[in-house]
């Protein structure tokens, strides 16, 4: 079973601030999704990632494939930001949502 | 806009009760899973359905059962609900595996067991 971390749990900023999100998996994977979850429950899909880095906008997420951890980066943080933050790394083979693990999410709230 | 379509939004059910809730996926998506997530929590997997079978399944009791249609929709029954079972429960949807495409999820449907 694939071990999921992420931190900070909750993470209160200014607007403008830089925001890292970090992850953490304790089984080797193929692929890492980024999720945004507001309030009243809908996800988005930030990014899905297998090596390297990806940038979309001021989002930025990076993940080191050996080390077992990903991070997302959010440069000038704005209020409309302020949501939950979930990675979901992807383990096993075939393709089956049964190797996606979530992780509990990152909270955060970006201060005007 | 994710186009994938949850009902109902909310809904409340009594201890005991039998559940279906439904999920509308854009066309050519064949591929649908399901997620139950509790307050506070991540999501958990429930299963998934590739072309109408299912091909992977969570730790969840058989009361949890689920059909994928031609049309790509899909529903999520649940028997015998109990109390534990009140939570999100999210379905989301991807053209081809999760190795290879962004996943696109519905807005949820919040489950109430009294």
């Amino acid at each position: 079973k694939n071990e999921v971390e992420q931190s900070p749990q909750n993470l209160t900023a200014q607007e403008g601030e830089f925001i890292t999100i970090n992850c953490s998996y304790s089984v080797g994977i193929s692929a890492l999704h980024w999720l945004q979850q507001h309030p009243g429950g809908g996800i988005v899909s930030l990014f899905m990632l297998s090596s390297g880095k990806k940038k979309h906008g001021r989002l930025i997420a990076t993940i080191n494939i050996q080390e077992k951890h990903s991070s997302l980066h959010i440069t000038a943080s704005h209020p409309r930001d302020s949501a939950v933050y979930i990675c979901a790394p992807l383990s096993g083979s075939g393709g089956g949502a049964d190797g996606l693990t979530f992780g509990k999410g990152t909270h955060l709230i970006i201060q005007p | 806009e994710t186009g994938v379509t949850q009902s109902p939004t909310h809904l409340i059910k009594t201890r005991g009760q039998q559940v279906t809730l439904r999920c509308s996926s854009q066309s050519g998506h064949n591929t649908v899973s399901w997620y139950q997530q509790a307050l506070g929590q991540g999501p958990q997997f429930i299963f998934q359905y590739y072309r109408e079978e299912e091909n992977g399944r969570g730790n969840f009791p058989p009361r949890f059962s689920g059909l994928q249609f031609p049309n790509y929709s899909s529903e999520l029954n649940v028997n015998a609900l109990e109390l534990d079972d009140s939570a999100l429960y999210l379905c989301a949807s991807a053209p081809g595996t999760y190795y290879t495409s962004p996943l696109h999820f519905g807005n949820g449907t919040r489950l109430t067991v009294t």
